[in-house]
């Protein structure tokens, strides 16, 4: 199934399936994309991240999509487990001066795994 | 051996009073952020702190004080609580400056105020 990540939709998947939650973002400056996942009472935990001179990284059973044409990122998550279910949240880097940096969270996506 | 640690996880307290969150790392970060999550679970940074100093303030009342007495240590202290500061606050720190360009943020469990 497929979703994007905005006003907190819901994207509900079976067990096993392969999911995607996509994001899109809105400064074509930003240079680094962060995937998050926030479970229930807990903070958002880094999944995978991407630099802007890529359009395509893997991890472990997650693939990140990045297009720049369309300012738009998606988040892959191969045969789905109850664990995987949780909110995500994509996030686009911003620097500012002094070479800090900024994050900037999308709306997030809710991800919920039946069995 | 947590690395984003965050008191208390939940307060509650009245409308008015004075409240503080704290927040260490031990990851070595030179810098630090509070977020705040509303109950739609949008994130929105607050502040940033590079090695104690102020470097992001996000428009924040300034009700909102944040205090970092060393690097590993960012506090934030809430003045006159209002109805409307009922949310779940983040602490995260980052290694900025990286040569790869990236520099990823680590969160915290979050702290649960509300007020009544």
């Amino acid at each position: 199934g497929e979703s994007v990540g905005l006003h907190l939709p819901t994207l509900s998947v079976q067990e096993g399936d392969n999911s995607i939650i996509n994001c899109a973002y809105s400064n074509s400056a930003s240079d680094y994309f962060i995937w998050y996942k926030q479970e229930s009472g807990k903070g958002p935990q880094f999944i995978i991240d991407i630099r802007s001179n890529m359009d395509k990284r893997q991890g472990q059973r997650v693939t990140v999509l990045l297009n720049k044409t369309v300012k738009h990122l998606s988040l892959q998550i191969a045969a789905t487990q109850p664990g995987d279910s949780a909110v995500y949240f994509c996030a686009e880097n911003r620097k500012f001066s002094g070479g800090y940096n900024k994050l900037i969270f999308g709306a997030g996506t809710r991800l919920a795994v039946h069995p | 051996d947590t690395a984003v640690s965050q008191t208390p996880k939940y307060l509650v307290t009245q409308m008015g009073n004075d409240k503080s969150i704290k927040c260490e790392q031990n990851l070595g970060h030179d810098t630090m952020y509070w977020y705040k999550q509303d109950s739609k679970k949008f994130l929105k940074i607050m502040f940033s702190y590079n090695n104690k100093e102020l470097i992001i303030n996000e428009t924040v009342p300034n009700r909102f004080s944040p205090k970092s007495p060393d690097k590993a240590h960012l506090n934030l202290h809430i003045n006159s609580l209002e109805l409307g500061d009922s949310a779940v606050y983040f602490c995260a720190s980052s290694q900025p400056h990286r040569a790869d360009g990236t520099d990823t943020q680590y969160f915290g469990p979050g702290t649960r105020l509300t007020v009544l």
